[in-house]
C-alpha cells in the first residue's frame, strides 16, 4: 500500500514569506506526527495529532508555526515569515495509534530553504 | 526529562563484522519504549527494531538485534555481518508511556560506515 506522502519535497522560499508543507499518512492511521531535523542532527518533534486535534503542540518552536489536521488524513504545516533559521527538512509521520508500541512511518520530507 | 544520548557521532566497520551502536536514555516513566531507525543518505526514516520496557527479551528482527540493559538504561543496537547497505545515520529513539502523546525523543545519531 501507500506510505506516508509528503509535498512538496523541496522549498526554496524567500525570508518573510508563508509555506505551506503538505502530508498525506497512511490509510487508516489516526495519529500523525511532524518533525524537524536540522542538518546533521536529530529530529525535533513539532506536534502530534490524533485524529484531528492535537493535544500536544508542545514542540512548535514560535506562534509563527501551526498546524492542521482535516478529515482525519492530510496534514498541514504553515509557517509564517519564514526566518532563516527555519531552514530545515520537516518530516511527517504516522502510526495506527499513539500507543507506546506503535511504529511511526515516516514520509520523505520537505527540504526547506529559506534565503 | 527525558533524553536519548548517542555518544558516537561516526562509526566504521569492515563488512561482514558485527558492530554495536550505543544508545543511553533516560526517563522516570516505568512504561517506556526504544526504537532504532536508519536513515540513509537518500534521507528516508526506515524503522528497525523495538523493544518494550516490560519485555522479558531482547528484541530481534533479521540481523538486528537490541541489547537492553534496564538497570543500566541502555539500548544498544547490534547489527550483524554488516553489508555496504548499512552504512546510513543511525538514530534511537524513546516514546513514554504515560504521556498523552505518542512523540519519539531522537537521539543525535550515529554516522556508520561499512568498509568493504
Amino acid at each position: 500500500g501507500a506510505g506516508v506522502s509528503q509535498s512538496p519535497s523541496n522549498k526554496v522560499t524567500e525570508k518573510g514569506k508563508d509555506v505551506e508543507l503538505r502530508c498525506d499518512p497512511i490509510s487508516g492511521h489516526t495519529a500523525l506526527y511532524w518533525y524537524r531535523q536540522s542538518l546533521g542532527q536529530g529530529l525535533e518533534f513539532l506536534i502530534y495529532f490524533q485524529g484531528n486535534s492535537a493535544p500536544d503542540k508542545s514542540g512548535l518552536p514560535s506562534d509563527r508555526f501551526s498546524a492542521e489536521r482535516t478529515g482525519g488524513s492530510v496534514s498541514t504545516l504553515t509557517i509564517q515569515r519564514t526566518q532563516q533559521e527555519d531552514s530545515a527538512v520537516y518530516l511527517c509521520a504516522s502510526s495506527l495509534g499513539g500507543g507506546i508500541s506503535y511504529e511511526q512511518y515516516f514520509g520523505p520530507g520537505t527540504r526547506l530553504t529559506v534565503t | 526529562a527525558q533524553k536519548i544520548t548517542q555518544t558516537q557521532p561516526g562509526m566504521f566497520v569492515q563488512e561482514k563484522e558485527a558492530v554495536t551502536l550505543d544508545c543511553t536514555y533516560d526517563t522516570s516513566d516505568p512504561s517506556y519504549g526504544l526504537f532504532w531507525y536508519k536513515q540513509p543518505s537518500s534521507g528516508e526514516m526506515i524503522f528497525l527494531i523495538y523493544q518494550g520496557s516490560y519485555d522479558q527479551q531482547n528484541a530481534t528482527e533479521g540481523r538486528y538485534s537490541l541489547n537492553f540493559q534496564k538497570a543500566r538504561k541502555s539500548a544498544n543496537l547490534v547489527i550483524s555481518a554488516s553489508q555496504l547497505g548499512d552504512s546510513a545515520m543511525y538514530f534511537c529513539a524513546m516514546r513514554e508511556g504515560t504521556s498523552n502523546t505518542g512523540k519519539l525523543i531522537f537521539g543525535q545519531g550515529t554516522t556508520l560506515q561499512v568498509k568493504p
